[in-house]
């Protein structure tokens, strides 16, 4: 069974730097897309990017200047750094396993339980 | 525009049918996957692809596309599946990954 977990900082500083990670057990960080969404209190989910196990990344474009993605295969994690951050990115923040399939499919299979991260001085 | 746009509340009496709907341009290049998600939990796929469901998730979730607007129904909905449910696709232009606003399901 496929698990993953995240971990960092639930409290980080206006204007500083967020950093994640998620661990995966009980799979291969190859072949998937691995992916963070947030969730800010009480609204909906927002996708802000992926990395796919060769390193490759795509970001969402309101995000894209402040985000930087990485993959560690020999630990079996993915990471997220969001800089300059403002109370806007107050948020669960969940890590996901992303699929792309033959025949036109784009799913998350599995997810972490999510982290919640305020921003605040 | 790569945006999913869902109808923020949807109700249903106990053990009718309801569908929940999304619609974007994405969904005609992209099936929608649809994700519930109750009160302090992480969401859970429930549909995927053209209309498949992960182990665990009971026949009565079903899905159906045409177009630009995608379509999860629940038939015969039970109280437990009560709860937010989200669609998401994803933009051929840019590969990009989008999210439906979500849809607070309330049974009757």
């Amino acid at each position: 069974q496929v698990q993953l977990q995240e971990s960092g900082p639930g409290l980080v500083q206006p204007s500083e730097t967020l950093s994640l990670t998620c661990t995966v057990s009980g799979g291969s960080i190859g072949s998937y897309y691995w992916t963070w969404i947030r969730q800010p209190p009480g609204k909906g989910l927002e996708w802000i990017g992926y990395i796919y196990y060769s390193g490759s990344t795509i970001y969402n474009p309101s995000l894209k200047s402040r985000v930087t993605m990485s993959v560690d295969m020999s630990k079996n994690q993915f990471s997220l750094k969001l800089s300059s951050v403002t109370a806007a990115d107050t948020a669960v923040y969940y890590c996901a396993r992303g699929l792309v399939g033959p025949s036109r499919e784009y799913y998350f299979d599995y997810w972490g339980q999510g982290t919640l991260v305020t921003v605040s001085s | 525009s790569s945006d999913l746009t869902q109808d923020p509340t949807v109700s249903v009496a106990l053990g009718q049918t309801v569908r929940v709907t999304c619609q974007g341009d994405s969904l005609r290049s992209y099936y929608a996957s649809w994700y519930q998600q109750k009160p302090g939990q992480a969401p859970v796929l429930v549909i995927y692809g053209k209309n498949n469901r992960p182990s665990g998730i009971p026949d009565r979730f079903s899905g159906s596309s045409s177009g630009n607007t995608a379509s999860l129904t629940i038939t015969g909905a039970q109280a437990e599946d009560e709860a937010d449910y989200y669609c998401n696709s994803r933009d051929t232009s840019a590969n990009h990954g989008v999210f439906g606003g979500g849809t607070r399901l309330t049974v009757l």
